[in-house]
């Protein structure tokens, strides 16, 4: 089936370490996204990328760091600049830039700071 | 920040009609109105968007107003696996790039046995 993988499920981090989110979709989509969900809140905007060598800084990008070489992924790095790194991290991709705001969604990553 | 307006919470009994209302009142002329739905722990969900028509598919119907200045989401018989958080969003109501949405709180429905 087609669809958005993220990985892992549940990640800790530690101190002063960076952690990478993995984000994988085989549904041929030239859009990706990052989004950040802090408990009881909605989901605000990290990076976007609107095709392959190309990402833009959403709202909350100090701390975060992405790239994008294949059309199929879109890590998310969270550096040890993110002070406060602890939320559910949602991936998420649009079939381009036109309609953009139809997304599909991974199941998320939940990050936890030891 | 989200220009959209949606009660926090509602409730509905199984088996009868939940009725999301969401207040637009900045859109513009060209913006369609999308809803979204957060089942806990969970990616959100499409649901269905619309321009100015009204709007049905398998999962829920839109009634936009004729100034499309509001919206309400149905759905015409609501189950508990219905329960779950409903974002309804203006694009770029947050910013100026193209396809960058913004969710704002939602309204949490809550169904009922």
């Amino acid at each position: 089936d087609g669809g958005i993988t993220q990985s892992p499920k549940y990640l800790f981090r530690k101190e002063g370490q960076n952690v990478t989110l993995s984000c994988e979709q085989n549904l041929n989509h030239d859009a990706m996204y990052w989004y950040r969900q802090d408990p009881g809140q909605g989901l605000r905007l990290i990076y976007y990328s609107q095709i392959v060598n190309d990402f833009q800084k959403g709202d909350i990008a100090e701390g975060y760091s992405v790239s994008r070489e294949k059309k199929e992924s879109f890590p998310l790095t969270v550096t040890s600049a993110q002070k406060n790194p602890t939320a559910f991290y949602l991936c998420a991709s649009s079939k381009d830039r036109v309609s953009g705001e139809k997304l599909f969604f991974g199941s998320g990553t939940q990050l936890s700071v030891l | 920040d989200a220009k959209t307006t949606q009660p926090p919470s509602m409730d509905c009994a199984e088996g009868r009609a939940a009725n999301l209302p969401c207040n637009h009142s900045t859109i513009s002329g060209n913006e369609y109105v999308y809803w979204y739905r957060q089942i806990h722990s969970q990616g959100p969900q499409y649901i269905i968007h619309g321009l100015k028509n009204n709007e049905t598919n398998e999962m829920a119907s839109l009634i936009i107003t004729e100034d499309r200045k509001s919206s309400t989401l149905i759905l015409p018989h609501a189950t508990l696996r219905d329960t779950a958080v409903y974002y309804c969003i203006e694009p770029n109501a947050g910013g100026t790039s193209y396809g960058k949405l913004t969710f704002g709180q939602g309204t949490i429905l809550t169904v009922h046995p």
